[in-house]
């Protein structure tokens, strides 16, 4: 089983809509969860981190559920400029590393 | 700060050659990472070190090898290319904190590596 799994997509919005990603983790011991952004040949950039409480940045909302071992992303009024592929990362407790998932891709369409 | 800088960005090589991609950073951070990406998938971990002169194996690590001499620099050697190895190669950087919290990871731009 894969520490991180996402729906790969694609997901295609108009743009002004909203959209949800959705995450699972299999190790229950994960202490630190993030959502990075990747654009097409470029490198991943840390989006947000996600905390327990749930957290908002702007127009981005992510949410933890550590009884379920799932995280989410929420984005509201799309923007074409948040075409990219979104990876949800894992970090457990004692590891050195982090655990990237695949990917979920997103085109806003004008 | 210029970051975390990699060279080169993109390289063919023959199967059988060798090569050695660079990474550097100046943020003095103490825990480096090298992961490759293939098309469609997670990054994978290749290798890691946790300070200058320690160096560990991540996930993938056949085929490759590193060296921490100094807190700045960590280069991924590719002794023996195989057509397996084309890929995207990321360094990434981070600070660790004594007390256990580790800020985030940030990344180069990437070297793509084509191995024929």
């Amino acid at each position: 089983r894969k520490e991180v799994e996402q729906d790969p997509g694609p997901f295609n919005v108009p743009e002004g809509a909203t959209v949800a990603f959705n995450c699972t983790y299999s190790n229950s011991a994960s202490q630190s969860f993030f959502w990075y952004r990747q654009d097409c040949r470029k490198e991943p950039k840390l989006l947000m981190s996600v905390y327990s409480s749930g957290n908002e940045d702007g127009r981005f909302t992510a949410q933890l559920n550590r009884a379920s071992q799932y995280i989410s992303l929420l984005i509201r009024d799309s923007k074409l400029s948040d075409s990219a592929t979104y990876l949800c990362v894992v970090k457990q407790t004692g590891a050195n590393n982090l655990f990237f998932g695949t990917g979920t891709r997103l085109t806003v369409i004008p | 700060n210029a970051g975390v800088t990699q060279t080169p960005k993109f390289r063919i090589l023959k199967i059988g050659q060798s090569m050695t991609l660079q990474c550097t950073q100046d943020m003095n951070h103490n825990y480096m990472y090298w992961y490759r990406q293939d098309p469609g998938m997670g990054l994978k971990l290749i290798y890691y070190s946790v300070g200058a002169g320690i160096t560990d194996k991540g996930e993938v690590p056949n085929g490759y090898n590193v060296s921490r001499s100094t807190t700045e620099d960590f280069p991924l050697r590719l002794e023996l290319a195989a057509p397996s190895q084309t890929s995207v190669y990321f360094c990434a950087s981070s600070y660790y904190w004594s007390h256990g919290y580790q800020e985030t990871q940030y990344f180069g731009p990437g070297t793509r590596l084509l191995v024929l």
